[in-house]
């Protein structure tokens, strides 16, 4: 089984500084691993991906994760915020098979102008 | 390429009552999951289709069914709601393979409430 934890359920980042969001995952075999972002009244929308290969991954908007198996970790960094980062965001951890997404329970972001 | 879509966007129904939810995918996908996210709850997943087949299900009630269609489009059903069952219910999809998990792409999601 897996599972994914976030830590903290709310960050609050001036515009302009370094965003960084932390995720630790647990799993049996070597994980796919997700970062989405979901604005208000919407949907999930995927920022990056792990799956194999380079272990620092760029994504949209600015932002990149680096997996770090020693410490089971995908982090989410993203150098500078802007004031339209403020959303929740969600790392998921799923499987080589089977397609279903674990997912942290997020931390959503407040940027102070 | 058009996005997931899902209808309808807003619900609101009573205890005791049954709902479908309707999903359809990006053009060209093939596997379709369900999530129900609450605020207590956060994320969790519901069931997910390939090729018309179940293959992968979550850890909830039988009140809660589903099905894929030929074309890809997806329903799920929740029968007998309870207050409880109040949610935003998000549809993804992916390209998927039996072999491999491709990333999933998510619709808007349907607001349900159970009053």
């Amino acid at each position: 089984a897996q599972s994914v934890t976030q830590l903290g359920s709310h960050v609050s980042v001036s515009e302009g500084a370094l965003v960084l969001l932390r995720c630790n995952y647990s799993s049996s075999v070597p994980p796919y691993l997700f970062w989405y972002v979901q604005y208000p009244n919407q949907g999930l929308q995927l920022l990056l991906k792990y799956t194999t290969g380079a272990t620092l991954v760029k994504g949209i908007n600015g932002f990149e994760a680096e997996f770090k198996k020693s410490e089971t970790s995908f982090h989410l960094t993203k150098p500078s915020a802007h004031m339209s980062d403020a959303a929740e965001y969600f790392c998921a951890v799923s499987l080589a098979a089977g397609n279903k997404l674990t997912f942290g329970g997020g931390t959503r972001v407040l940027v102070k102008p | 390429k058009a996005g997931v879509t899902q209808t309808p966007r807003y619900l609101i129904k009573t205890r005791g009552q049954q709902v479908t939810l309707s999903c359809s995918p990006i053009s060209g996908h093939r596997s379709v999951s369900w999530y129900q996210q609450t605020p207590g709850q956060g994320l969790q997943f519901l069931f997910e289709y390939f090729s018309e087949t179940q293959r992968n299900k979550g850890n909830f009630p039988g009140r809660f069914s589903g099905r894929q269609f030929s074309n890809s489009r997806s329903e799920m059903n929740v029968s007998t709601l309870e207050l409880g069952d109040s949610a935003l219910y998000l549809c993804a999809s992916s390209l998927a393979s039996t072999e491999s998990s491709y990333e999933q792409y998510f619709g808007p999601g349907t607001r349900l409430t159970v009053t």
